[in-house]
Formats: structure tokens, sequence, C-alpha cells
């Protein structure tokens, strides 16, 4: 079990170019969530997937974020046209529906956003 | 729609003494999931216990215990023997068959 990874760690880039970020969960895992934190604050739900269904949005995601897991394993978090006000840490993090640690979310350890 | 809140925006206590760190919540939910993650300094979300709403047993594990109160929708945490290792900012967080809502979390510095 390798945990959750994301890529990049780090992301510098300028307002109103487009960026992407990679979530890859634990394995056996069929659920993965996205959230944004912002400094000093909680993590804020995003969107989820179960499998390569997108579950929910969260009124937070605009219409330039869009997330995608095409075959239900790793995913992706687009972020087009960004501005500053998108800078936060996004944080992925994958559950299992079954087994005894069901629905305990596990994260990885984010991407920080920097938009200049 | 669930809420979290923590009214403890950061807390102290001595070495190998003991801490509570409070937590209320609120859902409409019958079945749900309490938990305490713990985030060290540029580190990330860590889980350090869960608690299911059915069960009246609170949680332990090793040093971390909670007291959940479900009639008044309460669920601490309490931390045995505290090291400095336990600094962290800790969040509680609740769901059902839902993403998790956090709280704003309690900033715990360890003295040595």
């Amino acid at each position: 079990d390798t945990g959750v990874s994301q890529d990049p760690r780090h992301k510098i880039t300028k307002r109103g170019q487009n960026v992407t970020f990679r979530c890859d969960p634990i394995s056996e895992h069929n659920r993965l969530y996205w959230y944004r934190q912002t400094l000093g604050q909680g993590p804020e739900f995003l969107t989820y997937f179960q499998n390569e269904a997108q579950l929910e949005k969260s009124r937070l995601l605009s219409d330039r974020f869009s997330a995608e897991r095409p075959k239900g394993s790793f995913s992706t978090l687009e972020i087009q046209r960004t501005e500053q006000g998108d800078s936060a840490m996004y944080l992925c993090a994958s559950s299992s529906l079954t087994g005894d640690r069901a629905y305990e979310q596990y994260f990885g350890p984010g991407t920080r956003l920097t938009v200049t | 729609a669930q809420t979290v809140t923590q009214s403890q925006p950061e807390m102290s206590v001595q070495e190998a003494e003991t801490v509570t760190l409070s937590c209320t919540y609120d859902t409409s939910e019958s079945d749900y999931y309490l938990f305490w993650y713990k985030q060290p300094p540029s580190r990330q979300m860590i889980l350090v216990i869960r608690q299911e709403a059915y069960k009246q047993q609170n949680a332990t594990e090793n040093r971390f215990s909670v007291n959940f109160q479900k009639a008044a929708k309460s669920f601490s945490l309490k931390i045995s023997d505290s090291q400095l290792g336990d600094a962290a900012m800790y969040f509680c967080a609740s769901s059902g068959n839902t993403p998790l809502v956090f709280g704003k979390g309690t900033r715990l510095s360890v003295i040595a």
C-alpha cells in the first residue's frame, strides 16, 4: 500500500493560465475525493467519484473547474483561466466502501497552487 | 447539511500531560461517522481516530481516545501522555455516505 499520491506537489502559474493536477488513490479504493484548503482553514469539499462516476460537485466548484476519473483509477483536476483566488492547497483523498476501514478517507500530500 | 464546530483555535499542553480538544457537530443523517485528523506543519493529513455513530463504545487508538456524546452532538479528542510529535493542527470531521465536512481546526502546541 503506497498511499495516495499527488502530482505536482507545487505549481506556480500566472493568472489566466490553465493547470491540471493528478491524483493516484490507494489501489483498491473506489471512492476518490478532491478538497481545497486555504491557510488556517479546514479542507472544503470540491467533488468526488465512485469508480468513474462523478457523484457530487460542490457549489464551490465553478465552471472553470473540471475533474475526471476516466478509468476509475487516477483522477485529474483542471482549473481553466486561473485567478488569484484559486491559490490554495488542493487535496485528494480516497476511501473504500467495504471492509473494516470503510468510509475512512486517506489523504495525499496535496498540490499547492500559487497564482501570480 | 452537516456542520462541524471547533471552538478552540489554539491549545497547549505540557509534554507527558493530557489534553482534550472539543468538537460539536450537527447532522440530519441517522447513520454517520466522526473522525479526528492531524495535520503537522507542511505535512499531509493523517487519520487519528474514527467513531461510528451507531456504536456506544468510545473509540480508542493507543494514546488517543474520544468522548462521543451522541445526544449532545459532541465528539472530543483526548490525547494522553502528550509528545512533542503531537504538535499539529487537529481537525474534527463528520460524514455520512458523503464527503467529509471539517471544522476549522485546533492548533495544538506541546511544551517541553
